[in-house]
């Protein structure tokens, strides 16, 4: 069965870099599009972009500037870097899997059980 | 963006009752709709992609409707495993959006 696993710090100081990485186990990420979902503390689900596996990304334009997610397939993980972090980025972050019906119904199919970075100095 | 707007935030039910839940969304997505399920510590899972399809796994008692822009999320007889929060998620465009999600309760 497939998992994911997110890891990185739980805490990243004011106008750092938060970076986390996703580790699948139980199978391979190809063919799938890795994907960052956030939770601040209180509020609903905001997607933060994907990766697919031929490299290709989509990021949301609310964070576009800066966002960067990479995959390594060699080690069958894939993770976010977000720059230039404020409180408001403080959230659970999530990894997940977006995977087609038939390349048309998309849908976050499996996820991580997510893991709460705070921003604060 | 497409905007979802989801009702309630919240509601108090007890096992056996039948539960609604509502999504609307900004602009028509004909039925590119999901639903997750969300417990707290734990990964959210997805009930029904689609709109209306079960996913495989899922229990019957969850069912989904609407096309367009107004969608239902339906739990014929509310279970005690059920108590969690509820999301829908347009898949229609990028950036994929949610809603804010309804907390269901005792």
């Amino acid at each position: 069965q497939v998992q994911l696993q997110e890891s990185g710090p739980g805490l990243v100081k004011p106008s750092e870099t938060l970076s986390l990485t996703c580790s699948v186990s139980g199978g391979s990420i190809s063919s799938h599009y890795c994907t960052w979902i956030r939770q601040p503390p209180g509020k609903g689900l905001e997607w933060i972009g994907y990766i697919y596996y031929s490299g290709n990304t989509n990021y949301n334009p609310s964070l576009k500037s800066r966002v960067t997610i990479s995959l390594d397939t060699t080690k069958n993980q894939f993770s976010l870097k977000l720059k230039s972090v404020t409180a408001a980025d403080t959230a659970v972050y999530y990894c997940a899997t977006e995977v087609g019906v038939a390349k048309r119904y998309w849908s976050f199919d499996l996820w991580g059980r997510g893991t709460l970075v705070t921003v604060s100095s | 963006d497409i905007q979802m707007t989801q009702s309630p935030s919240s509601l108090s039910a007890s096992v056996g009752d039948r539960v609604t839940i509502t999504c609307r969304t900004s602009q028509t997505i004909s039925n590119y709709l999901n639903w997750y399920q969300h417990k707290p510590g734990k990964a959210p899972q997805v009930l029904i992609y689609a709109a209306s399809t079960l996913k495989s796994g899922v229990p019957s008692r969850f069912s989904g409707s609407g096309s367009g822009t107004d969608f239902t999320l339906t739990i014929s007889s509310l279970q005690p495993e059920d108590f969690a929060t509820y999301y829908c998620q347009q898949s229609y465009s990028t950036p994929r959006t949610f809603g804010q999600g309804t907390k269901v309760e005792i």
